[in-house]
């Protein structure tokens, strides 16, 4: 069992859906990151979370910690947010991150 | 300003031969990492440094992987008598000590024929 998983594993949407991709974690964590990864391959940070909610544009990310989940949620999606959403936390007593299998998310015009 | 910068962008090996790759970070970062991606895989960690700490070599998959950061800066990762294993996308990434985010180079692509 990964230490980190994420579902949907693949997600296919029209544009304008609300789209919620969820994250899962059995460690102890001093923060959560999500990351998109684009089809080209190159990898922006999104949000670090260490509790309750960020918000940036039309994205949002939450986490619970003491159910040791959380969400990355994309509010009137666009073809354009098409790409792999991969989340990956800090262990506690850890100096790396270990990464979910990613989500792929394809947006349909 | 500058982001992170990987050379080779690809590299195409013969197996057995050994390949070196680049990562520049952002300049003031004191965190550096190196994850592999293979192909439909996720992203494993291998190798962490930090300032001038021993680095965290707990991730390189066997003995033919090593890894040094020159002055706190520029690192090269360096792969020994590669196997089509090897056969991954390498990235880098910078930032200040984590939990704090990192910035991701662009990659780079090795192919072991």
């Amino acid at each position: 069992k990964n230490e980190v998983e994420q579902s949907p594993q693949n997600l296919t949407a029209q544009e304008g859906e609300f789209i919620t991709i969820n994250c899962s974690y059995s460690v102890g964590i001093s923060a959560l990151h999500w990351l998109q990864q684009h089809p080209g391959g190159g990898i922006v940070s999104l949000f670090m979370l260490s509790s309750g909610k960020k918000k940036h544009g039309r994205l949002i990310a939450t986490i619970n910690i003491q159910e040791k989940h959380s969400s990355l949620h994309i509010t009137a999606s666009h073809p354009r947010d098409s790409a792999v959403y991969i989340c990956a936390v800090v262990e506690t007593s850890g100096s790396r991150l270990t990464f979910g299998e990613g989500t792929q998310l394809t947006v349909n015009p | 300003g500058a982001g992170v910068s990987q050379s080779p962008s690809n590299k195409v090996t013969e197996k057995g031969k050994d390949v070196e790759l680049r990562c520049d970070p952002i300049s003031g970062h004191t965190a550096l990492y190196w994850y592999r991606q293979s192909l439909g895989q996720g992203l494993e960690f291998l190798i962490y440094f930090q300032g001038n700490s021993a680095p965290d070599k707990s991730g390189l998959p066997s003995d033919r992987f090593s890894a040094e950061r020159t002055g706190g800066s520029v690192s090269t990762l360096t792969i020994q008598r590669t196997q089509q294993e090897d056969s991954a996308v390498y990235l880098c990434a910078s930032g200040l000590a984590l939990p704090n985010e990192q910035f991701f180079g662009p990659g780079t692509r090795l192919t072991v024929l």
